[in-house]
């Protein structure tokens, strides 16, 4: 069955360092997302892609956010300067029809 | 705007019992969908069932189904037969279906599941 792919499955980093998060998507989805869970809290949206642009994002989405599809497979989430609260377990996400909502298996990011 | 509520936080149920998972809704969407995922103590979210808000009849996959009545927004998922890999938290989410701009997913706070033998 087609997955979603998250790399690295966790990462540690500095407060105030730069990440990226990598996803490589279902092959023939055409949307692609990024959702985030803090700790023992419920799953909050961040932002929509399609064709090459972002088509929603939610205010937590902000300027130190971006995403990027450098090639024809991979979705990349950068968070340029890491805060505290940016602890959490980040998800990227695929759909190509109505119902076919597919996670990957997340990514445990620690700022310390 | 839309809303999922999961109004509790932890269930118990024995082993081959059913258990009813509620969620309630909001939304001024004419077509939506929603959805069930699971989410056990490895992290990952696990679709489980889908229902469209014109669907005709409740959804079902295996051991799970969703009870879905519309006029009272209410979609609740039921598990027959608990097994003890059942036990992990559980997320009622919802999204728009008509806008193609907007497919972000909105999440209840969860229901954590505990399976007992």
């Amino acid at each position: 069955e087609p997955e979603v792919t998250q790399t690295p499955s966790h990462q540690v980093t500095q407060m105030g360092q730069e990440v990226i998060l990598r996803c490589v998507p279902i092959s023939n989805h055409l949307y692609f997302y990024w959702y985030r869970q803090i700790l023992g809290q419920k799953v909050e949206f961040l932002v929509s892609f399609y064709n090459n642009e972002i088509s929603e994002k939610s205010e937590i989405f902000d300027d130190q956010f971006s995403v990027e599809r450098p090639d024809g497979s991979n979705f990349t989430l950068k968070i340029r300067s890491t805060k505290l609260e940016d602890s959490a377990m980040y998800f990227c996400a695929s759909s190509g029809d109505v119902a076919g909502y597919t996670f990957g298996s997340g990514t445990r990011l620690t700022v310390v | 705007a839309q809303k999922i509520t999961q109004t509790q936080p932890g269930m118990f149920v024995q082993e081959k019992e059913a258990v009813t998972l509620d969620c309630t809704y909001d939304t001024s969407d004419p077509s939506y969908g929603l959805f069930w995922y699971k989410q056990p103590s490895s992290g990952e979210m696990i679709f489980l069932i889908y229902q469209g808000s014109y669907d005709q009849q409740n959804a079902t996959e295996g051991r799970y189904s969703l009870n879905f009545q519309k006029a009272r927004k209410s979609a609740n998922l039921v598990i027959s037969a608990s097994q003890l890999g059942d036990s992990a938290m559980y997320f009622c989410a919802m999204r728009n279906v008509m806008d193609t701009g907007r497919r972000a997913l909105t999440f209840g706070s969860g229901t954590r599941l505990q399976v007992q033998p």
